[in-house]
């Protein structure tokens, strides 16, 4: 069964870039999409964007454009760029795997498999 | 945009609860269910509204088609005990629900 796991550092400042890795282990970055969810403390969920191994990308333009997701298949890992951070970029951040599922004729897409979550704040 | 009710809900072990989940436009069934425990990433539950992710218990279904959709747990366990959220796979940007939290009563 496929595994992911997060790295990265725990605090950034304001105003820096945070770069968060997801490493897949137990099975192959090729032909998935690869997704990146956050979840700032005591909140819901949100969706950041996801990477098709492709390279093709999609964002959520809540983020103004500050978001850049990327492969590297020969480390069998994809990372997250997140520019100009503030207090509100704190949360836990997950990667997941989205993949489609086949029902009922058609295709329907989830996120099946996710990491553990890393915890990011955005403190001076 | 996803909408879900109630916000949080108070059963009893045993007990039989529905949850509902709105979306503002027609998504037909691209609808999934997660379920969180704390400290936890979420886990997949239900997709296209009504197929059961495998490796989920039987006690748990989802309904629903267009708009209007829900989760139900026929008879509750302790380890049901979570939050619950709806996301919609129509399009993007990929949205979800504001979550459920299920606690003991």
């Amino acid at each position: 069964q496929v595994q992911l796991q997060e790295s990265g550092p725990g605090v950034v400042k304001p105003s820096e870039t945070l770069s968060l890795t997801c490493s897949v282990s137990d099975g192959s970055i090729s032909g998935y999409y690869w997704s990146w969810i956050r979840q700032p403390p005591g909140k819901g969920l949100e969706w950041i964007g996801f990477i098709h191994y492709s390279g093709t990308t999609d964002y959520n333009p809540s983020l103004k454009g500050r978001v850049t997701i990327s492969l590297d298949t020969s480390s069998n890992r994809f990372s997250l760029k997140l520019r100009g951070l503030t207090a509100a970029d704190t949360a836990v951040y997950y990667c997941a795997r989205r993949q489609s599922q086949y029902q009922l004729l058609s295709y329907y897409y989830v996120m099946d498999v996710w990491g553990q979550g890393t915890s990011v704040t955005v403190s001076s | 945009q996803m909408t879900q009710s109630p916000s949080s809900l108070s059963a009893s072990v045993g007990d039989r609860v529905t949850i509902t989940c709105r979306s503002s436009h027609n998504i037909n069934t691209n609808l999934n269910w997660y379920q969180q425990k704390p400290g936890k990433a979420p886990k997949l539950l239900i997709f296209a509204a009504s197929s059961l992710q495998s490796g989920v218990p039987s006690r748990f279904s989802g309904d629903g088609f267009g708009t209007d959709f829900t989760l139900a747990i026929s008879s509750l366990q302790p380890e049901d005990f979570a939050t619950y959220y709806c996301q919609q796979s129509f399009n993007t940007p990929v949205t979800f629900g504001p979550g459920t939290r299920l606690e003991i009563k």
